[in-house]
């Protein structure tokens, strides 16, 4: 069956860096767009950036772009996120997501989301 | 920007109830690009409905989402216990790629 298990989050002070991975089984995870989306305590979610297949496309929200990189190792069936000068409101769970689509245009989704992996961004 | 605007923040019903969720979007958007989770507490979202209407796998039939333009509706027919959570919807398309909704937490009464 599908599985995506995030890891690599922790406490870290602001202005630091954290390197998120996500590990991939049961599918073939080269076959498949995936994605960085996060949930602060008690707020909604929010998309962070996408990875095409084979890593040539790659979008980050406006808002988050410049300290986020998102990165992929098809041998090694991993998702990587990159987070830079952290700050307060970093803090979040952050999942690692499937991307699915139907056969219509514009019909995309997340179908598969790992249980996510807590950063807390505090002095 | 496009803004998903979920209401009511808050809905209270019983088991065996109808519940209705309202998904609005600040301007039009393809129903092919609307989907809808349902989260848990300490869980992952869990996909529901793609495309407005389609049902993810596995996904019981009093599920059911419907909806075009800027108006999206998820209805659960008869409310089961296991159905009481954080409904949120989102769509594809727009700028930032992906947009989520605040979220409607459906709560028991």
């Amino acid at each position: 069956q599908v599985q995506l298990v995030e890891s690599g989050g922790g406490l870290v002070e602001p202005g630091g860096s954290l390197r998120l991975s996500c590990a991939a089984s049961g599918f073939t995870f080269n076959d498949y767009y995936m994605s960085w989306i996060r949930q602060a305590p008690g707020k909604g979610l929010e998309w962070i950036s996408y990875i095409s297949t084979g890593g040539d496309a790659i979008y980050y929200a406006d808002s988050l772009k410049g300290r986020f990189t998102i990165s992929r190792d098809n041998a090694k069936n991993s998702l990587y996120l990159q987070v830079n000068s952290l700050r307060a409101e970093d803090t979040a769970v952050y999942y690692c997501a499937r991307e699915g689509h139907c056969s219509s245009s514009s019909c995309y989704y997340f179908d598969y989301w790992g249980q996510g992996t807590l950063v807390t961004v505090s002095s | 920007e496009i803004v998903l605007t979920q209401s009511p923040g808050i809905l209270s019903l019983s088991p065996g109830e109808r519940a209705t969720l309202s998904c609005r979007a600040s301007q039009s958007v393809s129903s092919n690009s609307l989907a809808w989770y349902q989260q848990k507490p300490g869980q992952a979202p869990r996909l529901l409905i793609y495309g407005a209407s389609s049902r993810a796998t596995g996904i019981p039939d009093r599920f059911s989402g419907s909806g075009s333009g800027t108006d999206f509706t998820l209805t659960i027919s008869r409310l089961e216990p296991e159905d009481f959570a954080v409904y949120s919807c989102q769509q594809y398309g727009g700028s930032p790629l992906y947009t989520f909704g605040q979220g409607t937490k459906l709560e028991i009464k």
